[in-house]
């Protein structure tokens, strides 16, 4: 049974550029949230995505857009990179019910901006 | 608004029990707990829900005060694999999961 995957697992960007990142849910998963986690913090979330819509939103600009594909998986795009987006990206899954059920976290992508 | 968690961070011997703390200062939904070790994605332990329903693994235990909006997560008999950071998560009704900044938690020998 295949777990969260993502991709990729780290990437390196210039301030101003435009990024995109994948995630797969885990099997008979239909949520996907996005989370932000900086250094030495806790996760932050961005946002979820069920039935390929933006269900929820955490306070994050409008750079931050996603979109979930038909299959379930997702992508997370950011535009206008800043130094301040440097992190690790994690996507979660979960089955119908998002907040009230587990969610099951990929491995992340680290993302470093310059 | 961000649950808070205590200790900070926390160092046991192999086989000493903890506790840690979640409080929030919003009306809860859903308390989930979730465990990261350096370098590694979060993983998830357990979710209480109001009304007293409970689902992760056998061998965690965790409570849930509704009424002060309070959740402990007990670790007995600490292994050097309990080790790394906890996060408590104050869940709402509206999907949102706000994670707490976390408990460093480290196992000796």
């Amino acid at each position: 049974d295949a777990g969260v995957t993502q991709s990729p697992t780290h990437l390196i960007k210039t301030r101003g550029q435009q990024v995109t990142l994948r995630c797969s849910p885990k099997s008979g998963h239909d949520t996907v949230s996005w989370y932000q986690q900086a250094l030495g913090q806790g996760p932050q979330f961005i946002f979820q995505y069920y039935e390929e819509e933006e269900r929820q939103r955490g306070n994050f600009p409008d750079r931050f857009s996603g979109h979930q594909f038909p299959n379930y998986s997702s992508e997370l795009n950011v535009n206008a990179l800043l130094l301040g987006d440097s992190a690790l990206y994690l996507c979660a899954s979960s089955d119908v019910g998002g907040g009230a059920n587990e969610q099951y976290f990929g491995p992340g992508t680290r993302l470093t901006v310059t | 608004q961000q649950p808070v968690q205590s200790p900070q961070a926390v160092i046991l011997r192999e086989g000493e029990d903890a506790v840690i703390n979640c409080s929030s200062s919003k009306a809860l939904y859903s308390v989930h707990w979730y465990r990261q070790k350096h370098g590694e994605a979060p993983v998830f332990l357990m979710i209480l829900l109001k009304g007293g329903e409970q689902k992760g693994h056998d061998k965690i235990s965790a409570s849930f005060n509704e009424k002060k909006q309070q959740s402990s997560l007990y670790l007995t008999a600490s292994q050097l694999s309990y080790s790394g950071t906890y996060f408590c998560t104050s869940g709402g009704s509206n999907y949102k999961l706000t994670f707490g900044k976390g408990t460093l938690l480290t196992v000796n020998p």
